[in-house]
């Protein structure tokens, strides 16, 4: 079976400081990964995900996260966050050739302060 | 064009009452899943539909717990004689063909509080 660990429910952080939410995950087969974000009073919606190639993917908002197969992680970054960044971030792995459904993190909190 | 809808955005209900909550995916996406969120936890996974294919039910807690869905449109989660611990967000998404790589785009939920 499949787990994701985010290691911290809650990251407070002032506004242009850097940022890291930890994710790790636990998989005897090969996964696609996800982070999805869920701003205040919206949907869940797709941040980036690493299906293969570049093991560092990219959002058009600025984050990035690398894909680190020998420490099962997919830890996502921001060099310099805004208020807007402000959100619930959630990291998920889907297994492959497995339909595509998602086992979530528990979540982590992104707050950001001016 | 429209996103995935849910309803209803909200549904108070009593223990023990039954409770039928609807999902319109995106047009022409074949895949769609059904996922819930407890107080304080992250989503998990209930069961997934993929065109006339056998869904996979394997995330579902028990057997009070079913779903339908109609081709490939509307999905409707059932739950018999609901209990306190039934009490969380449904959130229903859907993806395009090749879902196993395909983004999921997610309702609005429903929020779900049996008494």
């Amino acid at each position: 079976a499949q787990s994701v660990t985010q290691l911290d429910s809650q990251v407070p952080v002032f506004e242009e400081a850097p940022v890291e939410l930890r994710c790790n995950y636990s998989s005897s087969v090969s996964v696609y990964l996800f982070w999805y974000v869920q701003y205040p009073n919206q949907g869940l919606q797709l941040l980036l995900k690493y299906l293969s190639g570049s093991t560092l993917v990219e959002s058009i908002n600025g984050f990035e996260a690398e894909f680190n197969k020998s420490q099962t992680s997919f830890h996502l970054r921001k060099p310099s966050v805004h208020i807007s960044d402000t959100a619930e971030y959630f990291c998920a792995v889907s297994v492959r050739n497995q339909g595509g459904k998602l086992i979530f993190g528990q979540g982590t909190e992104l707050s950001v302060k001016p | 064009g429209a996103g995935v809808s849910q309803s209803p955005s909200n549904k108070v209900t009593e223990k023990g009452k039954d409770v039928e909550l609807r999902c319109d995916p995106i047009s022409g996406h074949t895949a769609l899943y059904w996922y819930r969120q407890r107080l304080g936890q992250g989503l998990e996974f209930l069961i997934y539909f993929q065109g006339n294919s056998a869904p996979d039910k394997s995330g579902l807690p028990s057997d009070r717990f079913s779903a339908e869905r109609t081709g490939e449109s509307v999905s409707t989660l059932t739950i018999q004689r609901t209990q306190q611990e039934d009490s969380a967000v449904y959130l229903c998404a859907s993806s395009r063909p090749l879902a196993g790589v395909g983004t999921q785009y997610f309702g609005p939920g429903t929020r779900l509080l049996v008494l």
